[in-house]
């Protein structure tokens, strides 16, 4: 199937690293992106990874790309309640026409 | 600064009514997009555009109409609006690096 899965929910406190999975389907996807989402606004690309790459780093966040198990990970370091939002997973499909998005996961970052 | 522009940002309207919702982006993208999402839920693909004079049914059967008559600019329309219509309108355009999403339509149906 088309399907990107991600966790619905995590739960952090301010200060901690999070840790948001996804998995996704087509080995041969170019690229991988993660988007943000906060309430009532639309989504703000955070990073992406060309899939020649395993890791990407930029301040904050770490990308990891492990394209054997098609996995996708992002890492928030010293999460702050500023944080908390949706991140959606997503890939660039063969060919470059389609993105398929998942269907996010629900940062909470508690004080 | 948002290179994608979408108006109005929230609008409540009668059943029946026909409604525009307006995209208009400066970054010379050739792909854009419409998405319907629910609060907080997942993204629902309802049209794509590749280019002028170019559009897509998308993955989620819907009852609205897009057109392309210049690249900038990517307008859907509702005929007849219906509560079932109720939702957040999503536009974006692309290039491989990623999307740019405009700001969201919240539209009510009452």
């Amino acid at each position: 199937g088309e399907d990107v899965e991600q966790s619905l929910f995590l739960s952090v406190r301010e200060g901690d690293s999070s840790v948001i999975n996804c998995t996704y389907t087509d080995s041969s996807s170019t690229y991988l992106y993660w988007y943000k989402q906060e309430p009532g606004a639309g989504l703000q690309l955070l990073t992406y990874i060309f899939s020649n790459m395993d890791m990407k780093q930029d301040q904050r966040l770490t990308v990891l790309l492990n394209k054997k198990d098609k996995h996708l990970s992002l890492r928030i370091a010293d999460t702050q309640t500023g944080d908390s939002a949706i991140y959606f997973c997503a890939e660039l499909k063969t060919g470059g026409f389609k993105t398929i998005f998942g269907a996010g996961t629900r940062l909470f970052v508690k004080a | 600064e948002a290179d994608i522009y979408q108006t109005p940002r929230y609008l409540v309207i009668g059943t029946g009514k026909k409604i525009t919702l307006e995209c208009s982006q400066t970054m010379g993208h050739d792909k854009m997009y419409w998405y319907q999402q629910d609060p907080g839920m997942e993204l629902h693909l309802i049209h794509y555009s590749y280019g002028v004079n170019s559009t897509e049914k998308g993955d989620l059967s819907s009852e609205s109409t897009v057109s392309r008559i210049r690249t900038e600019h990517f307008p859907l329309t509702l005929e007849s609006a219906r509560p079932s219509h109720t939702s957040q309108y999503l536009c974006a355009s692309s290039e491989s690096s990623g999307y740019t999403f405009g700001s969201g339509t919240r539209l009510t149906v009452v």
